[in-house]
């Protein structure tokens, strides 16, 4: 079975600065994909970044960059020159080879940019 | 249209009513996905099809009842709901179901409130 564990429910973040969202997940499978999802409250889960176990780099997108730290299980979400419109829910995800069919999300954390 | 939509945003319903949600993806996916959301709880997974047939049914009440025409539209029937069924209903979609670097594209669900 899958797990993934974000355990800061709300952070708080002066805009323009940098912000890491914690993300931790537990799998036995050797091949399986990390994923962020950012839902404002409107309710859209929107897709941000993707990381592949097997990936040697970190992933970039934009401001987002994933710092992917393999032997720990980490899997963190680093927001550069936050803006205002970044305040959120992110959702962590995974998804296993061996359950493709099931994408497990953390229970979120509320991104707060103060301006 | 662009990405995943779903109709209508709001549903507001009584627990004798019967009534549809509709998902419609146009990026030529061929996997969709039902996903249920509660105040504080991480998302569940609810329904999978794969190519208009249904590969998971994650133990949902039979008051749900799924339907997939095509690859790309998705309904969720609802009939006789509870209370507790209040909640945010997203539907996804990805490109193919069984791979772990699959990235599941969300609509904006849709926010239902049982009363």
């Amino acid at each position: 079975a899958q797990k993934i564990t974000q355990t800061q429910p709300g952070m708080f973040v002066q805009e323009k600065e940098a912000v890491t969202l914690d993300c931790t997940y537990d799998t036995s499978d050797p091949s399986y994909g990390l994923f962020w999802y950012k839902q404002p409250s409107s309710g859209e889960m929107i897709f941000l970044i993707y990381q592949g176990s097997y990936d040697q780099q970190n992933a970039t997108e934009g401001r987002y960059s994933l710092n992917f730290q393999k032997a720990r299980k980490s899997a963190n979400l680093v927001i550069s020159a936050s803006q205002l419109g970044d305040s959120a829910m992110y959702f962590c995800a995974m998804r296993a080879a061996s359950s493709a069919r099931q994408l497990t999300f953390g229970s979120g954390t509320q991104l707060t940019v103060l301006p | 249209e662009t990405g995943v939509t779903q109709t209508p945003r709001h549903l507001v319903m009584g627990m004798t009513n019967k009534k549809s949600l509709k998902c419609e993806q146009h990026l030529g996916h061929n996997a969709m996905y039902w996903y249920k959301q509660s105040a504080k709880k991480p998302l569940e997974l609810m329904f999978v099809y794969n190519f208009k047939e249904q590969t998971e049914n994650n133990s949902v009440p039979s008051r749900f009842s799924p339907e997939c025409p095509n690859s790309s539209h998705l309904f969720l029937h609802l009939h006789t709901l509870q209370p507790e069924d209040s909640a945010l209903y997203l539907c996804a979609s990805s490109q193919q179901l069984a791979a772990s670097t699959d990235t599941q594209y969300f609509g904006p669900g849709t926010r239902l409130t049982v009363l």
